[in-house]
């Protein structure tokens, strides 16, 4: 069992429809982290939250950080094709060290 | 781009040689990580440094083993590879371990596909 686990593995929608990627986990963190990879690439970084309750958006994308820092969720309105790829979460234990990451989210989205 | 280097790239080995990867930052940052990604796992996290000659096992490190000499490189070895172990593998950096309370941007290499035959 993985200490983020994410939902779904995989998800393939239509363009302009909406989705919600989770991530969820029983420990607390001290922030959390979204990351988006495309392949043959590493992962890249699109947000962190920090605050309980906190929500960022960037763009069509939304992020929120859960109220006990336990979970998060990303929300994309009006998905387009050029927002297909893989979408980690990541964080680490609020008196931790390591950098873990969740089991990724791969996200299709046709035109 | 953060300046992060993996070598090799690719590298095909035979099981029960060592293997050892490289990942050199022109950065200075503190934290190093090393990653496997695997079909359905993500990233698993498999040994990270703080510091020169600091470092720390990650949730799979069994098979593994990492120096760090240089602020700049960070070494991954394999002591007798396996099929297992065929993988992708990502280093990783990070400048600090809390900036106002929240995880600096971890900026990853572009990887280093390793094959175990």
């Amino acid at each position: 069992t993985q200490l983020l686990e994410q939902s779904p593995q995989f998800l393939s929608i239509q363009e302009g429809e909406n989705l919600t990627v989770y991530c969820n986990s029983s420990s607390v963190f001290s922030s959390l982290q979204w990351y988006r990879q495309e392949p043959g690439e590493g992962p890249v970084l699109l947000v962190t939250v920090v605050t309980g309750g906190e929500v960022k958006k960037l763009k069509r994308l939304t992020f929120q950080f859960g109220d006990a820092r336990k979970d998060s969720s990303l929300h994309i309105t009006a998905a387009q094709p050029g927002d297909t790829g893989l979408y980690l979460c990541a964080g680490v234990e609020r008196a931790g060290n390591m950098l873990t990451f969740g089991g990724g989210t791969r996200l299709m989205v046709k035109p | 781009d953060a300046g992060i280097t993996q070598s090799p790239r690719h590298k095909v080995t035979e099981t029960g040689t060592p293997v050892t990867l490289r990942c050199h930052q022109t950065e200075n940052h503190r934290y190093m990580y090393w990653y496997r990604q695997d079909p359905g796992h993500g990233l698993r996290l498999i040994h990270y440094s703080y510091g020169v000659k600091d470092t720390d096992k990650g949730e799979v490190s069994d098979g593994y083993s990492v120096s760090r000499s240089k602020t700049e490189d960070f070494l991954l070895t394999l002591e007798s590879a396996t099929s297992s172990q065929t993988s992708v593998y990502f280093c990783a950096i990070s400048e600090s371990r809390r900036l106002q309370g929240a995880w600096t941007e971890a900026f990853f290499g572009q990887g280093t596909r390793l094959t175990v035959v």
